[in-house]
């Protein structure tokens, strides 16, 4: 079955640390999104790429980094400038970016502080 | 500026009682709309989507939606709830001129047995 898949699910960061969160999919989209979700926030869009080797900062993508060498991968690397990094982060996907394009969404990865 | 408002926070209904969750937006023109459910620890599940034509939309798991000018709404329902439907629902709205999805921050449904 094609769809989008976030690892790890649950991940702890240490004060000063960078770590990576994965998002993979396998549904021949070329849009990909990662939003942060925090409660009572609904969903912020950190970072977007609409193409390989193209990506465009979000509303909150400060202390955040991303890259997309591949059409199916969109790492997300929140970094040690990020001070409040606690939070449910969301992987998306779409056919392409454009309104009518609804996004496919991955099963999240809820990020703590040690 | 475009926005995407879901008013009520929290919603408590009985099993078998009829819903409504309400969205309104703010945009000089028709924007396209979307509802998405998330249960908990989970992603977003899409509902129904409206871009334009027939302002009742049908969606899965029994849920509709009416969209209406007038009142900047589009407003799911679904004639009776049951307890699976208990998530969380984010309204939605993508905006002629923008790439950008914009949330609504969430109406959370409880169903009571």
């Amino acid at each position: 079955d094609g769809g989008i898949t976030q690892s790890p699910k649950y991940l702890f960061r240490k004060e000063g640390q960078n770590v990576t969160l994965s998002c993979e999919q396998n549904l021949n989209h070329d849009a990909m999104y990662w939003y942060r979700q925090d409660p009572g926030q609904g969903l912020r869009l950190i970072y977007y790429s609409q193409i390989v080797n193209d990506f465009q900062k979000g509303d909150i993508a400060e202390g955040y980094s991303v890259s997309r060498e591949k059409k199916e991968s969109f790492p997300l690397t929140v970094t040690s400038a990020q001070k409040n990094p606690t939070a449910f982060y969301l992987c998306a996907s779409s056919i392409a970016t454009g309104v009518d394009q609804p996004q496919h969404f991955g099963d999240g990865t809820r990020l703590s502080i040690l | 500026a475009q926005s995407v408002t879901q008013p009520d926070i929290h919603i408590t209904v009985s099993e078998g009682a009829s819903l409504e969750l309400r969205c309104n937006y703010s945009y000089g023109a028709t924007p396209y709309l979307f509802w998405y459910v998330q249960s908990p620890g989970q992603g977003l599940q899409l509902l129904l989507k409206y871009f334009s034509g027939d302002t009742l939309v049908q969606g899965i798991k029994g849920f509709e939606a009416e969209f209406k000018r007038s009142q900047s709404s589009f407003n799911l329902r679904k004639p009776s709830v049951h307890w699976s439907d208990a998530a969380e629902y984010f309204c939605a709205g993508t905006f002629s001129g923008t790439y950008k999805y914009i949330f609504g921050t969430g109406t959370r449904l409880k169903v009571l047995a």
